[in-house]
């Protein structure tokens, strides 16, 4: 059971929009700021998202954070077949003194 | 650029140690406010954070793990390093090695994993 709450599954067809929501307590996303991985099939994870909505250079803008209160969401503009892959949020948990992921969310296109 | 490169036995018996370690390259692992992070992740299960380690030695670990789990640095030869005790099936897994840029500003801690090994894999079975 992780501390993170998301959704297992997304899905969408090309040129969509998709969110992911990530859910947490006052612990975690309720006081630190939220991040976010991309993880394609066989490969090691990948920074998508830092500190709510920021993107590291590379990530296309079609890829966007928020966060509100104990949530936070992933928004996918533009869907495109390449962003296939398991998307994984993740915070800094106050009480546990350590980092926490959310389950991982599939993101199919359809 | 940055790289991380994980290394170590693939298999590991039952009730034994497992060691890993993460060579870095392209930078010194002193330099920069840095934590220098393990996450394992089962086949087709979700990220785990294991522990992370400072620049000043100092640690952090998973709550779920503690007291199994040791994490040094070898500032000489630019690594990192993880053992964890008593392995169980459970711990079999891909483990990476990441850099962790953590602070805290004003909208909280910030902690995200910029850089990723790619990964190795580890069976504890006999």
């Amino acid at each position: 059971q992780s501390v993170l709450t998301q959704p297992p599954s997304a899905s969408g067809t090309p040129g969509q929009r998709v969110t992911i929501s990530c859910s947490g307590s006052s612990s975690n996303i309720g006081s630190n700021t939220v991040n976010w991985y991309q993880q394609l099939p066989g490969t090691a994870p990948k920074l998508l998202i830092y500190s709510n909505n920021q993107r590291p250079s590379g990530v296309p803008d079609r890829f966007s954070g928020s966060k509100s209160g104990t949530s936070a969401s992933l928004a996918i503009s533009g869907l495109q077949s390449e962003d296939e892959a398991d998307y994984y949020c993740a915070a800094w948990d106050d009480s546990l003194i350590s980092v926490v992921f959310g389950g991982g969310t599939k993101l199919t296109v359809l | 650029q940055v790289q991380l490169q994980e290394s170590g036995p693939g298999l590991v018996k039952p009730s034994q140690t497992l060691s890993l370690t993460c060579t870095v390259s392209g930078g010194s692992i002193s330099s920069g406010s840095y934590y220098w992070t393990w996450i394992r992740q089962p086949a087709g299960k979700g990220l785990e954070w294991i522990g992370r380690i400072y620049t000043s030695g100092s640690t952090n670990y998973n709550p779920s793990l503690k007291g199994r789990v040791t994490i040094s640095v070898d500032t000489s030869k630019n690594q990192f390093s993880l053992k964890l005790s008593s392995v169980t099936a459970a711990d079999t897994a891909v483990y990476y090695c990441a850099r962790d840029l953590g602070g805290i500003a004003a909208v909280g801690r910030v902690d995200y994993m910029d850089v990723w090994g790619k990964g190795t894999t580890v069976t504890v079975s006999s």
